[in-house]
């Protein structure tokens, strides 16, 4: 099955700086790669995701970008701001015949912007 | 407020008890799904359903059981045969098209057995 690295488990910014999160894939038939962002004790909403048929996707401060050939994808936060702070989770998914898609997670990284 | 409720918000359990999690969705979607969430693992997926009477095991579905009889609502119920439950419980809906889309979260649950 699928499996997802990403890294780092932590991280601490400075307000204003940049943040970078890494994640890499396993199996190649991964099509579809969405980021989550997860409040203290909420749900996971999704930020961006981005196909397996476009090289990067952006909006407005987030952008993501897919290297397929290296079965790694990262998301990238310019000008952060303390409402950044969170968990964030990538996630690789291959479409389930019928419908539908199996979303394997990364195990998250813990953003801090720090004022 | 995403169209996909859970309940209860916190559930005490038991050991040797079994427990049902509620997931309800009003956004016509054909697939639904549940994931488990521990600290720093990330979420693992239980079990998911594409249609109504169907579903499949996901990576950690021992211990676990599911119904989907209606479009609606896919409760799971977590058995005595799951050894460590407490955690946090996610129920998502998707579509269901060909093309992967975004699967849209509930509130959650959070389980603790006592």
């Amino acid at each position: 099955g699928e499996n997802v690295e990403q890294h780092p488990s932590t991280l601490s910014v400075q307000e204003g700086d940049s943040a970078v999160i890494k994640c890499t894939y396993s199996d190649s038939a991964s099509n579809y790669f969405p980021w989550y962002k997860q409040e203290l004790g909420k749900r996971p909403q999704l930020i961006i995701d981005i196909r397996s048929n476009v090289g990067e996707k952006k909006d407005q401060r987030i952008a993501v970008t897919l290297n397929k050939t290296a079965k790694h994808f990262s998301l990238h936060i310019t000008e952060t701001q303390p409402e950044d702070s969170a968990v964030y989770f990538c996630a690789a998914s291959n479409r389930v015949t019928g419908g539908g898609n199996k979303l394997t997670f990364g195990t998250g990284t813990q953003l801090k912007v720090e004022l | 407020d995403g169209g996909i409720t859970q309940s209860p918000k916190y559930l005490f359990r038991k050991e040797g008890q079994n427990v049902t999690l509620s997931c309800e969705q009003n956004l016509n979607h054909d697939a639904m799904y549940w994931y488990r969430q521990d600290p720093g693992q990330g979420l693992r997926l239980i079990y998911y359903s594409q249609i109504v009477n169907d579903f499949q095991k996901g990576d950690i579905a021992e211990g676990y059981s599911v119904s989907r009889e209606k479009k609606e609502s896919f409760p799971l119920t977590v058995t005595s045969a799951q050894k460590n439950p407490t955690a946090f419980y996610l129920c998502a809906s998707t579509p269901g098209r060909k093309t992967p889309n975004e699967q849209f979260f509930g509130p959650g649950t959070r389980l603790t057995v006592l």
